[in-house]
């Protein structure tokens, strides 16, 4: 399967745990997205990467959040001291460098439950 | 103000109907449209791209005003496989294709 990969699919975790979850975009798609997804909204955009470059960061996300993408190719978002209000479920998507207008692709995304 | 907004729903239509969805932008960098749709559980597929001119495919017609910043989406003839979630997406002309999406439209289809 040569699609958007996310890891892992389901989190449950205690409030106040770190959690990470790890995206494969597509491999020749330089330009690779976060959103976030709660019941009944629309994804809600977090950051995305040019390459390894963050281009973006969300005014809307704490300091707990990070994301990386060390070689341009993989990349991790990281939330510390998770709280019961991080529950969604986390998509990563991708897409070529040179489309503006060109197809973004989801992952299956990661659900994470904090209790 | 949200950047992407769209009609609340959920629209609840019989077989054969005709529907639309509206949405408004407001980020005026705003440069590249999209209705994707999203499955209950699935994560969200490209529809199709909206365009000055009007863009359709089949049952689907796309238009988009640029001086209303409005962005529309109709189905014609609608099945029971066209429910779903609509989502408008707008791409910003801001050097690094920040995407943003709506909310999102839900749509019921009964026999």
């Amino acid at each position: 399967d040569t699609g958007v990969s996310q890891n892992p699919r389901h989190k449950i975790t205690k409030r106040g745990q770190n959690v990470t979850f790890r995206c494969d975009p597509i491999s020749e798609h330089n330009r690779l997205y976060w959103y976030r997804q709660t019941l009944g909204q629309g994804p809600e955009f977090l950051t995305y990467f040019q390459n390894e470059a963050q281009l973006e960061k969300s005014r809307l996300l704490s300091d707990r959040f990070s994301a990386e993408r060390p070689k341009g190719s993989f990349s991790t978002l990281e939330i510390q001291r998770t709280e019961q209000g991080d529950s969604a479920m986390y998509l990563c998507a991708s897409r070529v460098d040179k489309a503006n207008t060109g197809e973004l692709f989801f992952g299956e995304g990661s659900r994470l439950t904090v209790l | 103000r949200k950047e992407v907004e769209q009609d609340p729903g959920p629209f609840n239509v019989p077989e054969g109907a005709t529907v639309a969805f509206n949405c408004t932008y407001s980020n005026s960098a705003s440069q590249s449209f999209f209705w994707y749709r999203q499955d209950c559980r699935k994560e969200p597929k490209l529809l199709m791209s909206v365009y000055s001119s009007g863009n359709e495919d089949g049952r689907f017609t796309a238009q988009l005003n640029r001086a209303s910043q409005y962005i529309s989406l109709l189905i014609r003839d609608s099945k029971l496989s066209d429910s779903a979630t609509y989502l408008c997406v707008v791409i910003l002309n801001t050097g690094g294709f920040k995407t943003i999406f709506g909310a999102g439209t839900r749509l019921f289809v009964k026999a």
